[in-house]
Order: structure tokens, then C-alpha cells, then sequence
């Protein structure tokens, strides 16, 4: 069994770019979450996956999309970067419809100049 | 979602038993409660989850009060490897896990 795994680790962008980030998730979830989490702070919620679909939003401006594939793993894109972009991006892969626990992936980290 | 309040920060010598309270006054009957360890640079790691009473695994325990306004998480004979941030979410884990409110933790710190 595989765990939660995402990519690139590392990311450098400048204002106003775009960006995709890549999740993978754990064999046999099909729910996938996106958290932001500045340094310091705890992770905020994003947006979270079930079965292809967008299911639940937090409060993060539509510029910040995503996708489901259906093998579940899932896209993170953020359009016109802003500066307080910059954070720890992390996925959670959770089995849809159960008990709330997650898997999180080691985070992308991405620093925006 | 239930909003919860923990210490900032907690220190501990090593070999001690650490106890981490968590407040959630506003719990709602189908929610659970949820702890997970972060290291830096990591993402978080599922600790232990409960609904009620105690709940003992392998590396901690999980006391739930009557009321549930509250928990603790009981991490037995601390190590230096135990120094990490500790989150307490609660949230309803019937419809879709995974809108999980993460406040901003308690750092615990395991001192030689």
C-alpha cells in the first residue's frame, strides 16, 4: 500500500504566474483535501475532492481551482500568484464517508517572489 | 465545524507522561475527535480518534469526557523524537472526512 505522495517538493514562482501542483493518494481513497499552511500556523483548508467532484470549499479565493482524475489523485491550481502565496501546500487522502482521518503527503513547499 | 482551543505550548522532560488538553464547547453529536503530530517540513501525522470515554493504540491514549466539551491526549514516557506540533480537530466524520479546521496546535517541546 502506497501512501499519500505529491510533487514537485520544492517550487519557485514570481508574481503572477501560475501554478499546478500534483497529489497522488493513497490506494483505495477517493477523497482528496488541499490544505495551505504558512509558516507557524496550522493548515487551512482549501478545497477537498470526492469522486471527481468539488465537495466543500474554505474560505480561499477562486483563483485557487483543482481537479480529480479517476484514479483519484488530484490538481492543485493557483492562478496570479500573490506574494502571501507563499506556504506549505499539503494533501490529505481519506476514505469518503468515513471517520474524519487523514492522510496527509509531505507537502509542496512553494515560495512565490 | 466545532472550533477548538489548545495550549500554545507545553514543555516536557523526557520519560514523562505529557497531557494536552483540547476545548470544543460547541462539539456536535456526530463529530469526532481527531489528533495529529506534525513535524516541520512534514505534513501531519493521524495520531489517535475518538467519540467517547478512552481510547487507547499503541503510542497514545484519548480521554473524552461525558459532556465530550473536551479532550486530552495522553502521550505516555515522552522521548526527544515527541518534540512536534499537536492538533485537536473536531469535525463530523458521517459526510465526507476531510474539512478539517486545524487551529494553530500546541508546540510541545521534550527536553534531555
Amino acid at each position: 500500500e502506497t501512501g499519500v505522495t505529491q510533487s514537485p517538493t520544492h517550487l519557485i514562482k514570481t508574481r503572477g504566474q501560475q501554478v499546478t501542483l500534483r497529489c497522488s493518494s493513497q490506494s483505495g481513497h477517493n477523497t482528496v483535501s488541499w490544505y495551505q499552511q504558512a509558516l507557524g500556523q496550522g493548515p487551512q483548508f482549501i478545497f477537498q475532492y470526492y469522486r471527481e467532484e468539488e465537495n466543500g470549499r474554505g474560505n480561499f479565493p477562486p483563483r485557487f481551482s483543482g481537479l480529480q482524475f479517476p484514479n483519484y489523485s488530484s490538481e492543485l491550481n493557483v492562478n496570479a500568484l500573490e506574494l502571501d502565496d507563499s506556504a506549505l501546500y499539503l494533501c490529505a487522502s481519506s476514505e469518503g464517508g468515513r471517520r474524519e482521518t487523514q492522510y496527509f503527503g509531505p507537502g509542496t513547499r512553494l515560495l512565490v517572489l | 465545524l466545532a472550533k477548538t482551543t489548545q495550549p500554545i505550548s507545553m514543555d516536557s522532560y523526557e520519560g514523562q507522561e505529557v497531557n494536552i488538553t483540547c476545548s470544543h464547547n460547541n462539539i456536535a453529536t456526530n463529530d469526532y475527535i481527531t489528533w495529529y503530530q506534525q513535524f516541520p517540513s512534514q505534513g501531519p501525522r493521524f495520531i489517535i480518534q475518538g467519540y467517547k470515554t478512552k481510547v487507547t493504540n499503541e503510542v497514545a491514549s484519548l480521554f473524552i469526557p461525558a459532556d465530550r466539551k473536551s479532550s486530552t491526549l495522553s502521550l505516555p514516557r515522552v522521548s526527544l523524537s515527541d518534540t512536534a506540533v499537536y492538533y485537536c480537530l473536531v469535525g463530523d466524520g458521517n459526510t465526507n472526512a476531510g474539512k478539517s479546521t486545524f487551529g494553530d496546535g500546541t508546540t510541545l517541546t521534550v527536553k534531555p
